[in-house]
């Protein structure tokens, strides 16, 4: 089946700084892939959605200067979060479609848990 | 904006005993799906639900789709140990251009006791 990968798996950084999420797809091309993050025993919620070659379409709520999305191919989607507060410590999980347009096939990445201390 | 009502948040039971969970939305969703999450893993999906009045079956997983498109409920029979986990409920929506996007419910934690 369709695989989703992301890294890292966790992330240890101070306050301030900035960090990097990767979510590829492994066995296929998604030219869209969302982005969700998930507090201890809270649901998802979508925070954006990333398109291949254009701007994300982001939720609301979501600062879009702090959460940086760039889909620059077909099987890669980056997630940086900027100058990280200790608020911003959560699991942050990527998925996409294997086909485009069946958005409810949706296959999840393992998550990248990130701690800012 | 939409939101998804799960019950129960959490379920303790033996194992061998039959499951219950349903999610109620205050809109109507097109599709609905069923997701398992393990600790410090991504969601995997159990069953999706594409009619209205659907009920469809994965193994000892049962679901279906209410007919006002508003509700969904997930059996799990004779359980087992591995059933332990966060299970979610989700409905796809329309969310502008070409973009859908999932609803997901709080969630079921469940305890099964062997």
């Amino acid at each position: 089946g369709a695989v989703v990968s992301q890294h890292p798996s966790r992330v240890i950084c101070k306050s301030g700084t900035s960090v990097k999420i990767e979510c590829r797809s492994l066995d296929f091309q998604a030219t869209t892939m969302f982005w969700y993050r998930q507090f201890p025993k809270k649901s998802l919620m979508l925070m954006a959605t990333s398109n291949e070659g254009s701007k994300a379409t982001y939720e609301q709520g979501v600062e879009k200067d702090k959460f940086l999305i760039n889909h620059a191919s077909l099987t890669l989607s980056t997630l940086t979060v900027t100058s990280a507060h200790p608020e911003d410590s959560s699991f942050y999980i990527c998925s996409a479609p294997p086909r485009q347009g069946f958005h409810n096939e949706q296959f999840f990445g393992p998550g990248t848990r990130l701690t800012v201390l | 904006g939409q939101q998804l009502n799960q019950s129960p948040q959490s379920m303790f039971i033996q194992e061998g005993e039959d499951v219950s969970m349903n999610c109620t939305s205050s809109s109507i969703f097109n599709t609905w799906l069923w997701y398992k999450q393990d600790p410090g893993e991504g969601p995997v999906l159990l069953i999706a639900l594409y009619k209205a009045g659907e009920l469809t079956s994965n193994g000892r997983l049962t679901a279906q789709f209410g007919i006002t498109r508003k509700d969904s409920f997930l059996n799990i029979s004779a359980s087992i140990p591995s059933d332990v986990g966060i299970y979610f409920c989700a409905g796809l929506g329309y969310s502008g251009g070409s973009n859908y996007k999932l609803t997901f419910g709080k969630g079921t934690l469940l305890t099964v006791n062997p």
